[in-house]
C-alpha cells in the first residue's frame, strides 16, 4: 500500500513571499500521479497541480511548482508571491496510473495548515 | 462549482442509527468516488464506482455501503452509526476508464455527518 507523509502541520509565511510545502510518499510502482490540492474554509476541495511520475520536468501553474524527486519519493510545492486567498489546508495525494481493474482512489496525507501574514 | 452535487449539506443524526448520502456526479462522468475527512484519520479513500459497478475499495467499514444507480448517481449507507462515524464525507466523480489516461477527480462540497 501506498503512503503519502506531510511532515509539517502548519505553515506560515508573509504576503508576497515565497512559500515550501513538503511531501515525501513510499510506493513499490514506478508509474503514478501525483497532485497537491487546496481546501480553504469552505471545506471544498481544489486541485492545484499534478504531476505524472514518468514526467522529468516539473509541473508549474502560474504561481505555483513542484519540486519532484522521484529517487527520494519527495513531491513539494512552492508557491510564489503568495497571496492572503492561499491561506488553505493543503493536501498532498497520490494515485496509481496503472492499477488493475481501473481502480484509481487518491491516498492523501495528513495535510498543512498555511497560514499568510498579511 | 465542480458540477458534482451532494445532498444533505449536514446530517446530524445519533448513535446506532442509519443514513444515506446522495451523491451526483458531473455530467458524462462514469466514475464516482467516496472519500471520508475526520479529525482522526484525515482524508480516505472509501470506495469507488465505475458506471454501475464496483471499481475498488479503500479503507470502508463493514457497516458501510456503496452502489451506483444507473443514472450513475450515487449513495452512501452508514450503519449502526458510531461517535467516531462523525465527519465530512465527500463525493468526486471523472470520466473513469483506464487508469493510464489522467482523468481529473472533481469533488463535490461534502456532506458533514455528526453523530450524538
Amino acid at each position: 500500500a501506498q503512503t503519502v507523509t506531510q511532515s509539517q502541520p502548519e505553515m506560515s509565511v508573509q504576503e508576497a513571499e515565497t512559500v515550501t510545502l513538503s511531501c515525501t510518499y513510499d510506493t513499490s510502482e514506478s508509474d503514478y500521479y501525483l497532485f497537491w490540492y487546496k481546501q480553504p474554509p469552505s471545506r471544498q476541495m481544489i486541485l492545484v497541480i499534478r504531476q505524472e511520475a514518468y514526467k522529468q520536468q516539473n509541473a508549474t501553474e502560474n504561481r505555483f511548482s513542484v519540486n519532484f524527486q522521484k529517487a527520494a519519493k519527495s513531491f513539494s510545492l512552492k508557491i510564489s508571491d503568495s497571496q492572503l486567498g492561499d491561506a488553505a489546508m493543503y493536501f498532498c495525494a497520490y494515485r496509481s496510473r496503472l492499477s488493475g481493474g481501473g481502480a484509481d482512489g487518491l491516498t492523501f496525507g495528513k495535510g498543512t495548515h498555511l497560514i499568510i501574514q498579511p | 462549482d465542480s458540477g458534482v452535487t451532494q445532498t444533505p449539506k449536514h446530517l446530524i443524526t445519533a448513535t446506532g442509527q442509519r443514513v444515506t448520502l446522495r451523491c451526483s456526479p458531473r455530467s458524462g462522468d462514469l466514475s464516482v468516488y467516496w472519500y471520508q475527512q475526520s479529525l482522526d484519520q484525515g482524508l480516505q479513500f472509501l470506495i469507488q464506482y465505475y458506471n454501475g459497478e464496483e471499481r475498488a475499495k479503500g479503507n470502508i467499514l463493514e457497516r458501510f455501503s456503496a452502489q451506483q444507480f444507473p443514472d450513475l448517481h450515487s449513495e452512501l449507507n452508514l450503519s449502526s452509526l458510531e461517535l467516531g462515524d462523525s465527519a465530512l464525507y465527500f463525493c468526486a466523480s471523472s470520466v473513469g476508464g483506464l487508469t493510464y489516461l489522467y482523468n481529473e477527480q472533481f469533488f463535490g462540497p461534502g456532506t458533514r455527518l455528526t453523530v450524538l
